[in-house]
């Protein structure tokens, strides 16, 4: 069962950072999280994951509270191909390291 | 790197018959596989997770002896959905990993997904 929380839908303009927030208030120490995005009748795209400390690369920074109950993914400068449903996602610990995917934001960027 | 394949990509089938999905990881090997299902509009929703070699683990709801799945070797992995009826008609998608000892192995790798209809 998907262990996050995600608003449906959010808009950003042509340019400007992305600011997608990320609920999983039940994460157990080990556990990561990731962040893939889907855009329209395509496979997901991973983006970025991390643990405790905040991530970057080349495409976005991944910012994890202290308490890692909640995460923000940030796009620093969004495109119009960043239009996509993004997925916050925590992976399970254990063998099978599988992923429960939650409803997701879907992020629209305005030109 | 890191490349993963789906056959085919979209399949169009009459109500009854069977329809085979593979999936291959093209540039590493992956122990296992993960199967999952997306109807328009929705998140996708883990069906299943195979480990080379052995028998699949299937998620709470789905039916095993409906969608069989098959990962004989590291490469490939398949899906078949048996007696398909147009309520099956959806957005099938896998994804791979690698040993959890390599360097990627956190992660999963997704195919491009395969649509299906039903009629």
């Amino acid at each position: 069962d998907a262990k996050t929380t995600q608003p449906p839908s959010m808009d950003c303009a042509e340019g400007r950072a992305a600011n997608l927030p990320c609920n999983h208030s039940t994460i157990s120490g080990n556990e990561y999280v990731y962040w893939y995005r889907q855009i329209h009748s395509q496979g997901p795209q991973y983006i970025i994951h991390g643990l405790k400390n905040n991530e970057t690369n080349e495409m976005a920074s991944l910012i994890i509270t202290e308490d890692r109950k909640s995460s923000t993914l940030i796009l620093p400068h969004a495109t119009l191909r960043d239009t996509a449903v993004y997925y916050c996602i925590v992976r399970v610990s254990n063998t099978g390291n599988q992923f429960y995917f939650g409803t997701g934001t879907s992020l629209t960027v305005i030109p | 790197g890191a490349v993963v394949s789906q056959h085919p990509s979209w399949v169009i089938c009459k109500s009854g018959t069977s329809v085979k999905i593979e999936c291959r990881s093209l540039d590493f090997q992956a122990t296992t596989m993960f199967w999952y299902r997306q109807f328009p509009k929705q998140s996708l929703m883990l069906m299943a997770t195979s480990n080379e070699g052995s028998k699949a683990t299937y998620e709470q709801g789905v039916e095993k002896d409906k969608f069989l799945i098959n990962h004989a070797s590291l490469t490939l992995s398949t899906l078949t959905v048996t007696s398909a009826h147009p309520e099956d008609s959806s957005f099938y998608i896998c994804s791979a990993r690698e040993p959890l000892s390599g360097s990627r192995g956190n992660e999963q790798f997704f195919g491009p997904g395969t649509r299906l209809t039903v009629l």
